[in-house]
C-alpha cells in the first residue's frame, strides 16, 4: 500500500455532522475504489472512479453518501448527518488501469467513529 | 448474489507447520483472485495474485486456482508468529476491476 495516501487517519464526528475521507492515489494511477469494514465484518465495495468521474456508485447508501475524484487533488469520500452505523473503517484502492487483471493498492484507512 | 466464502476460523498453525486457507467463489466467470494479508488494525496487503489454473509461488506462499471447482487456497509454508493475521481473498467482479472479498480467515502462529 506504499504511495497511497488516505487522510485523516482518525476522524469522530457526533451524530448529526458531516465527515469528508480524503484519498490521494498512487503516483500514475488514475483509478479509485472505496471501500467500507464494518467491525467483524468484511471489505465491500462502495464506490469506483475515475478522473472528474463516477463509474460504478452500485455499492454506495443512495442517502448521505457521496464521491468525487476531480481533475486536481485527491479523491473525497463524503458523509452527510452521520450516524452510529457509520462507524467502520473506510479504504481507498487506486491503481493504474481498470483492467479485470489489475491489481489494487490499499491505503493505511480512515477509522470513522460517530459518537 | 456473487459471493465468496471463506471460513472464518481461527486457524491455528504451529511454528514451522504449513498454514492452509481456503476460498471458494460462486461467478464462475470470474478471472483474477488475490490474496490479502490484513493485521489488526491495518490496512490489507496484498500477498499474491493468480490468474491460471495451477500453483503460483512467491517465497513461502503458494497460490492454488481450480476454476472448473470454483476454488482457490493459499498456503503458507515453514509459518512464522508474524505471519499472525487475518487472510482475505478476493475477486474481480466486473471488467471495472471492483473487488469482492470474502470475510476472511483468522490465522494464528503458536510458538
Amino acid at each position: 500500500n506504499a504511495g497511497v495516501m488516505q487522510n485523516p487517519r482518525h476522524l469522530v464526528r457526533r451524530r448529526g455532522q458531516e465527515a469528508r475521507l480524503r484519498c490521494s492515489p498512487m503516483k500514475g494511477h488514475s483509478h479509485v475504489y472505496w471501500y467500507r469494514q464494518l467491525p467483524e465484518e468484511g471489505l465491500k465495495f462502495m464506490v469506483y472512479l475515475q478522473k472528474e468521474n463516477i463509474i460504478d456508485e452500485s455499492g454506495m447508501p443512495k442517502e448521505r453518501f457521496s464521491a468525487e475524484f476531480p481533475k486536481e487533488g485527491p479523491s473525497i469520500l463524503r458523509i452527510q448527518q452521520v450516524v452510529r452505523g457509520d462507524s467502520a473503517a473506510y479504504f481507498c484502492a487506486s491503481s493504474p488501469y481498470s483492467q479485470i487483471k489489475e491489481t489494487q493498492y490499499f491505503g493505511p484507512g480512515t477509522r470513522l467513529l460517530v459518537l | 448474489q456473487k459471493e465468496v466464502e471463506q471460513n472464518s476460523g481461527p486457524l491455528s498453525v504451529p511454528e514451522g507447520a504449513i498454514a492452509s486457507l481456503n476460498c471458494t467463489y460462486s461467478d464462475r466467470g470470474s478471472q483474477s483472485f488475490f490474496w490479502y494479508r490484513q493485521y489488526s488494525g491495518k490496512s490489507p496487503e496484498l500477498i499474491m495474485f493468480i490468474y491460471s489454473n495451477g500453483d503460483k509461488e512467491d517465497g513461502r506462499f503458494t497460490a492454488q486456482l481450480n476454476k472448473a471447482s470454483q476454488y482457490v487456497s493459499l498456503l503458507i509454508r515453514d509459518s512464522q508468529p508474524s505471519d499472525s493475521a487475518t487472510y482475505l481473498c478476493a475477486v474481480i467482479l466486473d471488467s471495472w476491476g471492483k473487488l469482492q472479498f470474502g470475510a476472511g480467515t483468522q490465522v494464528v502462529v503458536t510458538p
